[in-house]
């Protein structure tokens, strides 16, 4: 089955230690990107990937860094986590080709920071 | 900087109603935009996608598009309960259309 696995769906934690949200997908796509969604404030895209060893910072990178060493692979890292991180978040792919390239979501990670 | 605007609702029509969602744009080169629904606690999942101006239907679903004003709309015609959801208007920050920018979505409400 085609899907963009997260994981964990859900994470506590404390402010400072770090963390890593994993996603990985089976579709061989070759772009991936992580969003954050607040209330009141949407989706916001944090980074993304264009291929292996190629990211982009979105609206939102302050706090985040994202590593692509292999093309299923595209981890969000949380080096010193912040309350004001505390948020749900999407890892999406998409192929990027032909005229419509949806993007896929993961199933979200819900994370707090106490 | 690109933006995206949406009404944040809720839009609540009853059962068989049109719904009509509304989004506009800022950046006038933009070329494909996209529809995608999110029920509550779910991740988005794309529904429509319109790159001409005028319409484009997908059985209930309508998408209209006038580049001129910046508007693009989402009809949902016989609304059912389960179509209360938030619909998210999206325009991609590259040509692909891979990363997108997500306007802050409407929350639709349809009563039986």
């Amino acid at each position: 089955e085609a899907q963009v696995t997260q994981n964990p769906r859900y994470l506590i934690t404390v402010t400072g230690k770090k963390l890593t949200v994993t996603c990985s997908q089976n579709m061989n796509h070759e772009y991936m990107s992580w969003y954050r969604q607040d209330p009141g404030l949407g989706l916001r895209q944090i980074y993304y990937s264009m291929n292996v060893e190629v990211t982009d910072k979105g609206d939102v990178p302050e706090g985040y860094k994202v590593s692509r060493k292999e093309k299923r692979n595209f981890p969000l890292i949380l080096e010193s986590p912040s309350p004001n991180q505390t948020s749900l978040y999407f890892c999406a792919s998409s192929s990027g080709q032909g005229d419509v390239s949806p993007l896929h979501f993961g199933n979200g990670t819900r994370l707090t920071v106490t | 900087q690109k933006e995206v605007e949406q009404n944040s609702g809720p839009l609540s029509v009853p059962e068989g109603a049109i719904a009509s969602l509304n989004c506009t744009y800022s950046d006038r080169g933009s070329q494909s935009f996209f529809w995608y629904r999110q029920y509550s606690g779910k991740s988005p999942e794309l529904i429509m996608s319109i790159y001409s101006n005028g319409d484009k239907e997908d059985g209930r679903f309508t998408a209209q598009l006038n580049k001129a004003s910046q508007y693009v709309s989402l009809l949902i015609r016989d609304s059912q309960p389960s179509d209360s959801a938030t619909y998210l208007c999206a325009v991609p920050l590259n040509q692909a259309g891979t990363a997108l920018i997500f306007g802050k979505g409407t929350t639709l409400s349809v009563s039986s």
